[in-house]
Order: structure tokens, then C-alpha cells, then sequence
């Protein structure tokens, strides 16, 4: 069966520290995998999505980047975080873009 | 651009229905599907209409009318575990990721 791993599960870090948060997803080859981001008591905002390695798209414009260096890992980053960053990243993936999505449990990262 | 529309906030008592709405703003989905989330977890995948009508999965059933655009979520039986925020997801047409509504953060009460 397919397992998604995302960590990790909270985060605290100062404001103009780099980030990385990473995912890996088992039990399945070439996946669409996804991060979002979800502020307190909001909507899911779709931040980057990819279908193969190497192949990223970037749905907002911000200080965030994302990677996919392997098949199955998917990765977000961020040079210089803003308080703004602040917030629950969820990373997915499904086999097809438009159904079955599978998130990760999460990771509520706060900026101070 | 694409965006869904549904309630924010439904309340119900424990044990009754509730229906939760969703409809589009554009005829450019052909496919809708419901996550359900508690608070501080992530979403789960709780069902998908590739066709209009209804499906139905234990106590949820989910509607899809793509000439109305319109679907909704019927929860039966309501539990306090119930207690969640559901989003409605359309698939759009062409080969672009799901579109997800704000939500609808529903509180089932004794």
C-alpha cells in the first residue's frame, strides 16, 4: 500500500532562518505530488505541484521554492523566512492531478 | 478564474442530516470530490462524482449536477466525531490540479 511522509511535525524558527520541509511518498512510482499551505481556520492554498522529476509548478509567487530530486520526494524550501510564512504545509500526492489526493499529516510551522 | 462556493459554517444536532453545499462558478469542472478535515489533521478523501447522480458511502453521500453546477455532501445519522471542516474539490477540465472551496467548518452539537 502507499504510505506519504512528511516532517516534520512542528516547527518554530526565527524570522530570515532557511527552511526545508520534506515529503516521501512509498509504494507507488510517478506520482503528482503537491504542497499547500493552510492558514488557521482557512482554505487550502496550492503552492507548487509536480508530475516528474525535475518538473515544478509554481501556483504563488513568494519567497518559497520546491524541488523534486527523486521520484517519490518532493521538497519545500525557503532561503529567508517571513512571519508571513507562518502556517499548517501540507504535502499530497495522487496519480492522477484531478482525483485522490493522499496529504501527509502536516507540519504547523511557526515564524517568530 | 475557478473557484467553488460553499457555506462557511453549518451547525447540526447530533443525529440529524445535514447537507452541504457546493457550486461552481465556472462549467469547467467535470469531476467533484469531498475531504474532510479535523482540527489540527489533515484532509482525508471522503468521496469523488466523475458523474452526475449520487453516490453513496455508509453515512455520506455526495451529489453531483454538472448542468447546475451544483453538488452537496448529505451526512446522515450525525456523530460528534462528525465535527470537521469539509472542502468540495472540483477537477477541472485539462490536465491542472484540484481546485478546493474555503470549507465548511461543521459543528454537530448534543
Amino acid at each position: 500500500s502507499q504510505t506519504i511522509h512528511q516532517w516534520p511535525a512542528t516547527l518554530v524558527q526565527p524570522v530570515g532562518s532557511p527552511l526545508s520541509l520534506e515529503c516521501t511518498v512509498e509504494g507507488t512510482s510517478n506520482p503528482n505530488l503537491y504542497w499547500y499551505r493552510q492558514a488557521a481556520g482557512r482554505g487550502l492554498q496550492l503552492l507548487f505541484y509536480s508530475v516528474g522529476i525535475g518538473q515544478i509548478s509554481s501556483e504563488v509567487p513568494q519567497n518559497l521554492s520546491a524541488s523534486r530530486p527523486q521520484d517519490r520526494q518532493f521538497i519545500l524550501s525557503s532561503k529567508k523566512l517571513l512571519l508571513s510564512d507562518s502556517g499548517f504545509y501540507l504535502c499530497a500526492w495522487s496519480q492522477t492531478l484531478g482525483y485522490g489526493y493522499t496529504f501527509g499529516s502536516g507540519t504547523r510551522l511557526t515564524v517568530v | 478564474g475557478q473557484s467553488l462556493e460553499q457555506p462557511s459554517e453549518v451547525t447540526a444536532v447530533e443525529g440529524a442530516i445535514v447537507q452541504i453545499n457546493c457550486t461552481y462558478q465556472t462549467s469547467g469542472f467535470y469531476g467533484l470530490s469531498w475531504y474532510q478535515q479535523h482540527d489540527g489533521g489533515a484532509p482525508t478523501f471522503l468521496s469523488y462524482n466523475a458523474l452526475d447522480g449520487l453516490e453513496e458511502t455508509g453515512r455520506f453521500s455526495s451529489f453531483l449536477s454538472r448542468s447546475d453546477s451544483y453538488g452537496y455532501l448529505l451526512l446522515q445519522e450525525l456523530q460528534m466525531k462528525d465535527s470537521a471542516s469539509y472542502f468540495c474539490a472540483g477537477t477541472p477540465s485539462g490536465n491542472t490540479p484540484l481546485v478546493f472551496g474555503k470549507g465548511t467548518r461543521l459543528s454537530v452539537i448534543a
